[in-house]
């Protein structure tokens, strides 16, 4: 069955700081991959997916995310964090032809002055 | 292109009743998911549906029902609400490409059982 693990609950980094996110998945075979931001109240925004190909994915927002099928991770990385980054981010898999996407418990990210 | 839009924003249900949550998919979309989100967790999925019809549940129960109409919008109903039910509905619409599913989010309903 497939599923979502990200390890951190919360995360809490300085402004200006980079930031990695983790996120480890459970399928048979290449998902696609994805990773959504939450700001309070709000609905989900899609900032990056993979399907295939280059394991480097660029998203939105300064984003990126690196697929590693070795280790079953598909981690969100961003260089520089700002004040306005502060939110939920979930990652989620989906099968490729499949209804059901799957989402992770979220990671809230914090960010410090 | 307009996004996805749902209604209501809140409401407030005692257990037992019945509640209806409506949705309105993004511009050229054809499938419409629902999710279920609880406070602290990430979205669960309800059911999708295409062409009007239900081709996938999660693991909610036959109380949990909706509808998809020709023109894509899509409506969540909940039977004897219980107080678990309290929770950030989440609609999203996607056009799903050679087999990939990427789903467009609504803000969500958010719903309270007393």
């Amino acid at each position: 069955a497939q599923s979502v693990t990200q390890p951190d609950i919360h995360i809490t980094v300085s402004e200006g700081a980079s930031l990695e996110l983790r996120c480890n998945y459970s399928y048979g075979a290449t998902p696609y991959l994805f990773w959504y931001v939450q700001s309070p109240g709000q609905g989900l925004q899609l900032l990056l997916k993979y399907f295939s190909g280059d394991t480097l994915v660029q998203g939105i927002k300064g984003f990126e995310a690196e697929f590693k099928r070795s280790q079953s991770s598909f981690n969100l990385r961003k260089p520089s964090v700002h004040w306005s980054d502060a939110a939920e981010y979930f990652c989620a898999v989906g099968a490729p032809g499949g209804f059901k996407t799957i989402f992770g418990a979220g990671t809230r990210l914090f960010v410090k002055a | 292109e307009t996004g996805v839009t749902q209604s209501p924003t809140h409401l407030i249900k005692t257990r037992g009743q019945q509640v209806t949550l409506r949705c309105s998919s993004q511009s050229g979309h054809n499938t419409v998911s629902w999710y279920q989100q609880a406070l602290g967790q990430g979205p669960q999925f309800i059911f999708q549906y295409y062409r009007e019809e239900e081709n996938g549940r999660g693991n909610f129960p036959p109380r949990f029902s909706g509808l998809q109409f020709p023109n894509y919008s899509s409506e969540l109903n909940v039977n004897a609400l219980e107080l678990d039910d309290s929770a950030l509905y989440l609609c999203a619409s996607s056009l799903v490409v050679d087999g990939a599913n990427v789903l467009t989010f609504g803000a969500g309903s958010r719903l309270t059982v007393l």
